[in-house]
């Protein structure tokens, strides 16, 4: 079946420094993949996206980009800030069938000033 | 246009008890999704609705329940509580046709004591 597997956290950072989460996915024919941030006390929110191989999916200074080759979309960005600490989760979808959205376990994040 | 909204936002019931939680996805999104999260588990599909007709379905047992109003509106009931039905459910609503983002609304958090 479908599956995500991304890094353990929690990772923590200092400012200003460079941001790499893994995730590797399993999956039939050809799924959309995705990243959602949770910050505390709220819902998840939509990221950034790719729906096909070598798409680059890019928001708010973070990348990510679906690797068919070694089934990955590890999420990347430059320079973190105080603000981006929050729980990271890697997704599935196929849009095909109704919506049914599989979760990697979330990687929470902690930048440090 | 306003975003998911879920009522209530807190809840605490006691074992043996039934809850009804309520989701209002965004304006011209037909496909509902419910999700619980816990700290152990992670975000675990429980099912999809979409034109007030189940779609898909994840493994949990017969007390969880949902339907789907002609608004779009949805409802996921949980009869019978217990304590491990502790957690955050989270309601997401789909644009059909879409590329299978979906768009979290805040969530519940359900205590059963």
């Amino acid at each position: 079946g479908n599956s995500v597997t991304q890094m353990e956290g929690p990772v923590t950072l200092s400012e200003e420094a460079f941001l790499t989460i893994n995730c590797t996915y399993t999956a039939t024919g050809y799924p959309s993949l995705f990243w959602y941030v949770q910050y505390p006390g709220e819902g998840l929110q939509l990221l950034l996206k790719a729906t096909k191989a070598d798409d680059k999916g890019s928001n708010k200074g973070f990348e990510a980009t679906y690797r068919k080759e070694t089934t990955s979309f590890h999420l990347e960005k430059g320079s973190v800030q105080v603000s981006d600490s929050a729980v990271y989760f890697c997704a599935l979808s196929r849009a095909t069938g109704g919506f049914k959205t599989i979760f990697g376990a979330g990687t929470r994040l902690f930048v440090k000033a | 246009k306003a975003g998911v909204t879920q009522t209530p936002r807190y809840l605490i019931k006691t074992r043996g008890q039934q809850v009804t939680l309520s989701c209002s996805p965004i304006s011209g999104h037909r496909s509902v999704s419910w999700y619980q999260q816990t700290p152990g588990q992670g975000l675990q599909f429980l099912f999809e609705y979409f034109s007030e007709t189940q779609r898909n379905k994840g493994n949990f047992p017969g007390r969880f329940s949902g339907r789907q109003f002609s608004n779009s509106r949805s409802e996921m009931n949980v009869s019978t509580l217990e304590l491990g039905d502790s957690a955050l459910y989270l309601c997401a609503s789909s644009l059909e046709g879409g590329l299978g983002e979906q768009y979290f609304g805040p969530g519940t958090r359900l205590t059963v004591t």
